[in-house]
């Protein structure tokens, strides 16, 4: 199957500081990407669609000013969390279209602590 | 909201099949079945998917009843490596913002 890659697969970071997470589509290119944001025991939920060339689209109650959301290329997608704080401690997790197929393919995670 | 209901958790047998229920009675006519399973710590990973047949991969079978507002997800013969949380997922073929439930955890042990 397709593969996406994230890095990194983990990252501390101080707060108040910014981590930027890489979403990469190997084998594929993906013209709209996923980002979704897991908190310990629970479900994973949608932050944001990563658009190539144009804006992301945040879902309601994501700050789009916060989690910064870059598509440059078909092949890479971008987050970028700014002036992290300990309640932004997640993992984060991509995920992108396959254009031949009707699967979502997703990357392996990014575990953030904010410390 | 998800649009399916599944069993939080369920244990089973190493070697003995699984099988995970799931409910959709809202399933819309152009939303398929899918299933994805998230192993501890790594991303979800695409198992099978199905409209209104029954559907057998490598990995699974996935039987859907014949109003779709039901299905099941079989492993035939489980491992110790299919410990994950399941998620059965409703969704039209150009719709790639899935929305999770909480899904079902099933813990194979030896």
């Amino acid at each position: 199957g397709a593969v996406v890659s994230q890095h990194p697969s983990w990252v501390i970071c101080k707060s108040g500081t910014s981590v930027k997470i890489e979403c990469r589509s190997l084998d594929f290119q993906a013209t709209t990407m996923f980002w979704y944001r897991q908190f310990p025991k629970q479900s994973l939920m949608l932050m944001a669609t990563s658009n190539e060339g144009s804006k992301a689209t945040y879902e309601q109650g994501v700050e789009k000013d916060k989690f910064l959301i870059n598509h440059a290329s078909l092949t890479l997608s971008t987050l970028t969390v700014t002036s992290a704080h300990p309640e932004d401690s997640s993992f984060y997790i991509c995920s992108a279209r396959n254009p031949t197929g009707t699967e979502a393919f997703f990357g392996q995670g990014t575990r953030l602590t904010v410390v | 909201d998800a649009k399916t209901t599944q069993p939080p958790s369920m244990d089973c047998a190493e070697g003995r099949a699984a099988n995970l229920p799931c409910n959709h009675s809202t399933i819309s006519g152009n939303e398929y079945v899918y299933w994805y399973r998230q192993i501890h710590s790594q991303g979800p990973q695409y198992i099978i998917h199905g409209l209104k047949n029954n559907e057998t991969n490598e990995m699974a079978s996935l039987i859907i009843t014949e109003d779709r507002k039901s299905s099941t997800l079989i492993l035939p013969h489980a491992t110790l490596r299919d410990t994950a949380v399941y998620y059965c997922i409703v969704r039209a073929l150009n719709d790639y913002k899935l929305s999770f439930g909480a899904g079902t955890t099933v813990t194979v042990r030896a």
